[in-house]
């Protein structure tokens, strides 16, 4: 199985600041005939089902706020956002679609400083 | 608008079974797979299967091959997963959720909480 593990566990950061997440699989996740990366990023709020933010690592779903981004390839990638706003609070997991089961990272609570 | 809507909170002694429901609508249901996830307290959520609709086929991860079973009704666009031999640590919200062949979970429904308690 492939093992994802994001740093850190948790994050405080002021409004209007950055927030960087990290994401790494224990092997690649980029599949080479279509140089795609299968590596999804997810918003959750308390109460709420999980939110697709990004596919394929950086393609940001419709409707997501551009300060959202995704960024990086095989093992180690990143969510980025740029500008944070207090709506961002929640809980962020990243997700491997290249290989059955596809397994989730443990997730990073964001808050505000 | 596609929604998946699941049944309700469900409590259970240990050893029984829980059969939850997660109805669609808005789409072709035969044109997605239909996943399966469950998420404890304060922990990520963890993938339990996946039935291909239009071929009626599942997938499920060793940890639980022998206690899950999921069954796609395309003749009520419906979802189940049943849960058997139930312990303490099952005790979680369960998620339905679509995806593509190869795809990212775009979809998911509101959630069943599971509580397994004697």
């Amino acid at each position: 199985d492939i093992v994802m593990t994001q740093s850190p566990d948790s994050l405080a950061v002021s409004l209007g600041e950055r927030a960087t997440i990290n994401c790494k699989s224990s092997q690649s996740i980029l599949y080479n005939s279509n140089n795609r990366n299968y590596l999804a990023w997810y918003q959750q709020r308390p109460g709420q089902p999980p939110k697709l933010l990004i596919s394929w690592a950086s393609a940001r779903e419709s409707g997501v706020p551009d300060r959202f981004s995704g960024s990086g390839s095989g093992t180690d990638f990143t969510l980025t956002i740029s500008s944070l706003q207090a709506e961002d609070v929640a809980v962020y997991y990243c997700q491997q679609y290249y290989r059955l089961p596809y397994n989730f990272g443990q997730g990073t609570k964001l808050e505000i400083k | 608008e596609v929604q998946l809507v699941q049944s309700g909170t469900e409590v259970k002694k240990p050893g029984a079974t829980v059969k939850i429901s997660c109805k669609v609508s808005g789409y072709t249901f035969n044109d997605y797979y239909m996943h399966w996830a469950r998420q404890a307290p304060g922990k990520g959520p963890e993938w339990m299967g996946l039935v291909d609709p239009k071929h009626g086929e599942t997938v499920y991860p060793e940890k639980f091959q022998g206690r899950v079973t999921i069954i796609a009704d395309t003749s009520t666009h419906t979802a189940h997963l049943e849960l058997s031999r139930l312990r303490s640590e099952d005790t979680a919200v369960y998620y339905c959720a679509l995806s593509g062949n190869y795809e990212p979970f775009d979809t998911w429904g509101q959630g069943t909480l599971v509580t397994v308690s004697s």
